[in-house]
């Protein structure tokens, strides 16, 4: 079956520890995104990546990182910068061109205690 | 401006009725326009793509676009307690967040 996966669906963590998360997709889509989501809010844009080992900054981008070595993979790390990192976490992927219709993985709900 | 702004909820149907969200957008260059289905707790579903001005029929979903005013609706028919969810309203990405702070319908039996 192709998709979307992410792992691990929850997670937790102590303040002050960076923690990656994981998305893996096969659909051999180029682009790859990461969002945030906060209780009863919209979709943030956190980091998107067209190609591989190339990868832009989003709306809200600080305290995060990511990268793209395989076009299959597009990690997120939430680093001990990011002030409030409990959040609901979706990965997304989508054909390059015009349409850019994005496909998400099932989300990583990461609390920081 | 945000890039995209939906009609605020909650918006609660009877069950069988017409459920009908609107979307605004601000890019008038942009030429794709997505609606998703998130239920709770759970990631979004695109459920409607609309690329060109009018209706595209889905099932019991209708998309409707104007790019002259700049906005798309969709329209549930015959609304079923399964369609309880928020809809989000979205862009093609570039560079930053586009999709609507979505509308959260409740259609009750």
């Amino acid at each position: 079956d192709g998709g979307i996966t992410q792992s691990p669906k929850y997670l937790f963590r102590k303040e002050g520890q960076n923690v990656t998360l994981s998305c893996e997709q096969n659909l051999n889509h180029d682009a790859m995104y990461w969002y945030r989501q906060d209780p009863g809010q919209g979709l943030r844009l956190i980091y998107y990546s067209q190609i591989v080992n190339d990868f832009q900054k989003g709306d809200i981008a600080e305290g995060y990182s990511v990268s793209r070595e395989k076009k299959e993979s597009f990690p997120l790390t939430v680093t001990s910068a990011q002030k409030n990192p409990t959040a609901f976490y979706l990965c997304a992927s989508s054909i390059r061109g015009r349409n850019n219709e994005q496909y998400f993985g099932p989300g990583t709900r990461l609390t920081v205690t | 401006q945000k890039e995209v702004e939906q009609n605020s909820g909650p918006l609660s149907v009877p069950e069988g009725a017409i459920a009908s969200l609107n979307c605004t957008y601000s890019d008038r260059v942009s030429q794709s326009f997505f609606w998703y289905r998130q239920y709770s707790g759970k990631s979004p579903e695109l459920i409607m793509s609309i690329y060109s001005n009018g209706d595209k029929e889905d099932g019991r979903f209708t998309a409707q676009l104007n790019k002259a005013s700049q906005y798309v609706s969709l329209l549930i028919r015959d609304s079923q307690p399964s369609d309880s969810a928020t809809y989000l309203c979205a862009v093609p990405p570039r560079g930053k967040s586009t999709f609507g702070d979505g509308t959260t319908l409740t259609v009750k039996p």
